[in-house]
């Protein structure tokens, strides 16, 4: 089983639509969980932090699940902006990245 | 303020050369990393850094060389290059120890080496 897990997609769907990634973990001492966001052939960037209660950012919502062990990210509103990879990062004592979930949006 | 930088953005290599790659970044970071990215893998660590003058092997360091004599500058060689170190490789820094607030990694805008 790999350590950090993501469903790689593509996602397909039109603008505005509302849409969730999740990613699961398999090491339970995990710290703290990330999402980022890679475009086509650039450097992954920081989208946002995952905390235990759950945190929201404009029209993007993360959710934390330890006893699951998994991490979600709904956005909503989808713009064609957001057509990018996503990556799930886990902090278990060392980064773990996910392969990363494709998302295409289209108009 | 450039961020993380890298040098060079592209290079193709015949089996058994060797090269340097050159990161190097202006926010005082502390820590550096070094990450190859193939598809469907994810990012894994080759080799990091916790201050200048430290280095400490990652996930797949094997065939991978690095130093870090200034603080700002973390160098990834490769000294004599097969295929399957055909990737593309992302420099990090981080200005505290992965688990604290301020542990975002900062990317650089990777290298694109294949190896012939």
């Amino acid at each position: 089983r790999k350590e950090v897990e993501q469903d790689p997609g593509p996602f397909n769907v039109p603008e505005g639509a509302t849409v969730a990634f999740n990613c699961t973990y398999s090491n339970s001492a995990s710290q703290s969980f990330f999402w980022y966001r890679q475009d086509c052939r650039k450097e992954p960037k920081l989208l946002m932090s995952v905390y235990s209660s759950g945190n929201e950012d404009g029209r993007f919502t993360a959710q934390l699940n330890r006893a699951s062990q998994y991490i979600s990210l709904l956005i909503r509103d989808s713009k064609l902006s957001d057509s990018a990879t996503y990556l799930c990062v886990v902090n278990g004592g060392k980064l773990i990245f996910g392969q990363g979930t494709e998302l295409s949006v289209k108009p | 303020n450039a961020g993380v930088t890298q040098t060079p953005k592209f290079r193709v290599l015949k089996t058994g050369q060797s090269m340097t790659l050159l990161c190097a970044q202006d926010m005082n970071h502390e820590y550096m990393y070094w990450y190859r990215q193939d598809p469907g893998m994810g990012l894994r660590l080759i080799h990091y850094s916790v201050g200048e003058g430290t280095t400490a092997k990652g996930e797949v360091p094997d065939g991978y060389n690095v130093s870090r004599l200034k603080k700002q500058n973390f160098l990834l060689g490769l000294e004599s290059a097969a295929p399957s170190q055909t990737s593309v490789y992302f420099c990090a820094s981080s200005y505290s120890k992965l688990g604290g607030p301020a542990d975002t990694q900062y990317f650089g805008p990777g290298t694109r080496l294949t190896v012939l």
